[in-house]
Parts: structure tokens; C-alpha cells; sequence
């Protein structure tokens, strides 16, 4: 079945200190990843996404994340965490070009302390 | 620029009594248009999924129903609320297997059924 995963239900970390945000998938073929931010009651906001390419995208507010084929994983990371960047993420994957539907993450709630 | 308008932005309801929120897309032609339901802040679940002006695809039974009278408007319905109803009802939209894959999410409507 196809799927994604965030281990994590929750991460902190220091303000200042660099912070990762794990996803693997699940898919058959070549899937599209997403990553998109929730802040309290608003939408999701697009941060980036993989289609083909560099396995390192760069996106909004300074969060990059990097495609692992081997390893089924599209880990978001930033090098320097803001108090601001605490949200919900959550990681997405479209399966195929044949569907325009995305397979959601459970998300994770990033905190970051001053 | 494109921009997705979403309808009353809170709503409390008794148990039993219709439901209508209301979505508007802007700035794009023939959107792929989606309803998803954000139970206790974290998950998101797909309710409906349209391709054009009266398609409409059910991902799950449920009490609710969703119509597209116009291209760019997309309705979630409800004859009779349950309080299993209330949540945060998100809708979203896509290019049609375009350039742009990533869907782009309205600001919500915090449903509670009282």
C-alpha cells in the first residue's frame, strides 16, 4: 500500500541549532514529495518539493530537504531553527503522475525554544 | 496571482442541522479542487475530489457531500450534522496535471457541532 510515515510526533530543538524533520514513503515507481507547514488554525503552506533532479531542494523561510532514493526518505532539515518555525509539518507524496491526489503524513510538530 | 477563499472561517452548529461551507478559487482556469477534514490538529483526511463542474469523487461514506456548481466553486454539504462532524474542513486545489503538482490550501473553517 502506498503511504508515508513521520515517525516523529514531536521535535525540539534549540533556537539557533539545526533541526531535521523525518519522512519516508512508500510507493511504487517515481513519487513527487511535499512538504507543507501548519501553523495554528490556518492552512497548510507549501514549503518545497521534489519532482526530478538535484536530490537537495531548496524551499521557503530557509528549509531545504533532501531526496533519498535508497532509502525511501525525504527528511526536511534547516541549518539554523527559528522560534518562528514552530508549526505542524507535514510530508507529502503524490504516487504517480497519474493521480493528482497526495498521501499525507500524520505530521510532526516542530518546537523550537529560545 | 491565485488565491482560494474558504467560508465561514468559524461555524458552531447544533447536532442535526444542515451544513454549507464554501470554497472559491481565483486567478485560475479548470482547477482540480479537494475538501479535507483536520481532526484534533494533525491528520488530514480526503473527503471529496472534483475535476471539473459536477465531478465529484467520494473517498469516504460518510454524512457529508460536496458539489461543484462552477468552475471555480466547491461546496461541502450536510442534510443532518453528527457531532463526529466537527473538525477543521480545509479545502485545496491543483493545476490539472500540470507544471504546478503541489496543492495549494484555503484558510479553513473550524466546524463544531454542538
Amino acid at each position: 500500500a502506498q503511504s508515508v510515515a513521520q515517525p516523529e510526533d514531536q521535535v525540539n530543538v534549540a533556537e539557533g541549532n539545526p533541526l531535521t524533520v523525518k519522512c519516508t514513503y512508500s510507493v511504487s515507481g517515481n513519487p513527487y514529495l511535499f512538504w507543507y507547514v501548519q501553523y495554528p488554525n490556518r492552512g497548510l503552506q507549501f514549503l518545497l518539493k521534489y519532482i526530478t533532479g538535484d536530490n537537495l531542494v531548496k524551499g521557503s523561510y530557509g528549509f531545504e530537504a533532501e531526496f533519498n532514493k535508497s532509502q525511501t526518505s525525504f527528511h526536511l532539515k534547516k541549518p539554523s531553527a527559528l522560534v518562528s518555525d514552530s508549526a505542524l509539518y507535514f510530508c507529502a507524496v503524490r504516487p504517480s503522475y497519474n493521480t493528482d491526489k497526495l498521501i499525507f503524513g500524520t505530521g510532526t510538530r516542530l518546537q523550537v525554544f529560545p | 496571482s491565485q488565491t482560494i477563499h474558504q467560508w465561514p472561517a468559524t461555524l458552531v452548529q447544533p447536532v442535526g442541522s444542515p451544513l454549507s461551507l464554501e470554497c472559491t478559487v481565483e486567478g485560475t482556469s479548470n482547477p482540480n479542487l479537494y475538501w479535507y477534514r483536520q481532526a484534533a490538529g494533525r491528520g488530514l483526511q480526503l473527503l471529496f475530489y472534483s475535476v471539473g463542474i459536477g465531478q465529484i469523487s467520494s473517498e469516504v461514506p460518510q454524512n457529508l457531500s460536496a458539489s461543484r456548481p462552477q468552475d471555480r466553486q466547491f461546496i461541502l454539504s450536510s442534510k443532518k450534522l453528527l457531532l463526529s462532524d466537527s473538525g477543521f474542513y480545509l479545502c485545496a486545489w491543483s493545476e490539472i496535471s500540470g507544471k504546478y503538482n503541489e496543492q495549494f490550501f484555503g484558510p479553513g473553517t473550524r466546524l463544531t457541532v454542538l
